[in-house]
């Protein structure tokens, strides 16, 4: 069975700094997805980033980067330049067959002046 | 556009009523889903639609029952639910994942069940 562990159950950073939240996943599978959603504290999950077993660069979007070391089996999220509105819950995700979506436990993230 | 909605936002029930959740999404998603999700814990698949047939039911109480009237829309019809099954229901969609499209979630509904 395809797992992910999040091992870090909350974080603080500091505004202006990056950080880097930590993911690792277990599958036996060649062709995989791996994901990364914030939720504030509203509730919506707001989808973040994806990286594709077969990428070989990084997948990055704006101040997130998605730390890929496939042979570790870690994706890592790395969030530059922290701003007070990323403090939320982060989950990593991991896909399963055609359409489940395994989560993390989560990180939750507070970001301070 | 990736916006999914989701009706109500907030929804409290006695355990012998009847109500429905709905949810809508106009990004031509072929596959629509149900999650539940407890505080401080990850969502939790219920249900999954793919071009309007139901094709994944993790084992979910039948006084869950979901509905995919169409394309864009997806509900989840509810009655005589338990306290237990208070929790955010959240509704995404998803283009399909041999491109590797993520799901789009909506704002979820929190309920309440008394």
């Amino acid at each position: 069975a395809q797992k992910i562990t999040q091992t870090q159950p909350g974080m603080f950073v500091q505004e202006k700094e990056a950080v880097t939240l930590d993911c690792t996943y277990d599958t036996s599978d060649q062709s995989y997805g791996l994901f990364w959603y914030k939720q504030p504290s509203s509730g919506e999950m707001i989808f973040l980033i994806y990286q594709g077993s077969y990428d070989e660069q990084n997948a990055t979007e704006g101040r997130y980067s998605l730390n890929f070391q496939k042979a570790r089996k870690s994706a890592n999220l790395v969030i530059s330049a922290s701003q007070l509105g990323d403090s939320a819950m982060y989950f990593c995700a991991m896909r399963e067959g055609d359409d489940k979506l395994i989560f993390g436990t989560g990180t939750r993230l507070q970001v301070f002046p | 556009d990736t916006e999914v909605t989701q009706t109500p936002k907030h929804l409290v029930m006695g355990m012998t009523n009847k109500k429905s959740l709905k949810c809508e999404q106009h990004m031509g998603h072929r596959a629509m889903y149900w999650y539940k999700q407890k505080a401080k814990k990850p969502p939790e698949l219920m249900f999954v639609y793919s071009y309007e047939k139901l094709s994944i039911n993790e084992s979910v109480p039948s006084r869950f029952s979901p509905e995919c009237p169409n394309s864009s829309l997806l509900n989840l019809h509810l009655h005589a639910l338990q306290p237990e099954d208070s929790a955010l229901y959240l509704c995404a969609s998803s283009q399909g994942w041999q491109t590797g499209h993520e799901q789009y979630f909506g704002p979820g509904t929190r309920l309440t069940v008394t």
